[in-house]
This record gives C-alpha cells, structure tokens and sequence, in this order.
C-alpha cells in the first residue's frame, strides 16, 4: 500500500523555536512537494523537491529530500505566529500521473 | 488570470441526489485533479486528466465521474450522492502531466449531504 506519514500530526511551539516536521514516504518518487493551507482556505505551495539531497528555503522555512531514505524534512527556523497553518507533503508516484498526500501537521505557534 | 476556480463554494444535497462541481483553470494547463479533503485524512485522489478527451481513476474514484472536453474544464459529477461524500472538494492544475511544476488549488467546494 503506498502511504505517505507525517509527523507530528499536532506541533504547538513557541515563537522563537525550532522544530522540524518528517515526511516519510513508502512508494518510488522522483518528486516531493510541500503544500500550506491556511484554516478554511486552499492549499498554497511552498517548496518543490526534485532529486536526492535537494534542498530548498524561503524565509523561514528549509525543506529536504532524501529519496534513499524516502523522509522530506520542512524545518522551521525561529518561528513566528504567521508561520500557523497545516503542512502537507505530497509524493508524485514514479510511472504514474498520481499525488499522494501526507495527513499533514497542523501547527500552532503560540506567541 | 483567475488561476483555478470552482463552484459552487458550498453545497447541501439529500441522499440520492446528483451534482456537478464546476472547475476551470485559465492558465492553459494540461493536468487537472480533483481531491477530496477529510478530517485526519490530507488529501485523497478522485479522478485526474492528463489532457483533453483523457481521464482516469485516483484512490477513491467510486461514486463520481469525470470528463473533460476542453482543456479549461474538469467538472466532477456526483452520480447519487452519498452521506460519505460530505467532505470538501479541490481542484488542481499544473502545466504539464509528469512535470515537476507543482499543482495550483482552487478555492474549494465544501458539500454537505444528509
């Protein structure tokens, strides 16, 4: 069965820490993607992960690919309160034309 | 652009009724998905196109079909609805199928059947 896990599923910190979220992913995939969705909203991408070791960042945010390993990391640098969302990861099946979704981490950054 | 849109942005249908999500994209993409959004569970694969006039099944493709004429529309039809249907719906596009764009999200439908 092909499964994409994310943890923690729940993540409350305080503003100023770092935490890192774990993508761990069971299926053959060239292609990892990290999504944000706001409460009540659509998913907005953040990072998209192509090759083994890739890493990419933007503010405070860092994603990683281990493809041997089959983890994406999102680390989250000295968080803010706007940083308050669902994080999802997603693989795109090798061969295939489809998506799977983690069940994404839901965080709180607590002021 | 208006990017991906969908309508209705919220539904209420009785057990055994039939529906169509509308979704729509302008930017000229040629893959389309739709998704079901639960509590708990991210979010799961119904249908996908991969240009006009080719469709296929996702995870959880019973009790919807699709079709897609133009390159613009991907409308997601609910055959007799089902009180497990109630969830929301998204809509996505990106460039090309296989690529390593990512998927753009519509605004979401979010349906309720009793």
């Amino acid at each position: 069965e092909l499964k994409v896990e994310q943890n923690p599923l729940f993540l409350s910190m305080q503003e100023g820490k770092n935490y890192t979220i774990y993508c761990n992913y069971s299926t053959t995939s060239d292609r990892l993607y990290w999504y944000r969705q706001d409460p009540g909203k659509s998913l907005e991408s953040l990072f998209v992960l192509l090759s083994n070791g890739a890493v990419k960042q933007e503010g405070r945010l860092m994603a990683s690919l281990d493809t041997k390993a089959r983890l994406s990391t999102l680390h989250i640098t000295a968080a803010v309160h706007d940083l308050s969302a669902t994080y999802f990861c997603a693989v795109a099946v090798s061969g295939t034309y489809k998506y799977i979704f983690g069940t994404g981490t839901r965080l709180k950054v607590l002021a | 652009n208006a990017g991906v849109t969908q309508t209705p942005k919220f539904q209420v249908l009785k057990t055994g009724q039939s529906m169509t999500l509308q979704c729509a994209q302008d930017m000229n993409h040629e893959y389309m998905s739709w998704y079901r959004q639960d509590p708990g569970m991210g979010l799961r694969l119904i249908h996908y196109s991969v240009g006009a006039g080719i469709t296929d099944q996702g995870e959880v493709p019973n009790g919807y079909n699709v079709s897609r004429s133009t390159t613009e529309d991907f409308p997601l039809r609910l055959l007799s609805a089902a009180p497990s249907q109630t969830s929301v719906y998204f809509c996505a596009s990106s460039m090309r199928a296989l690529s390593t764009d990512t998927q753009y999200f519509g605004p979401g439908t979010r349906l309720t059947v009793l």
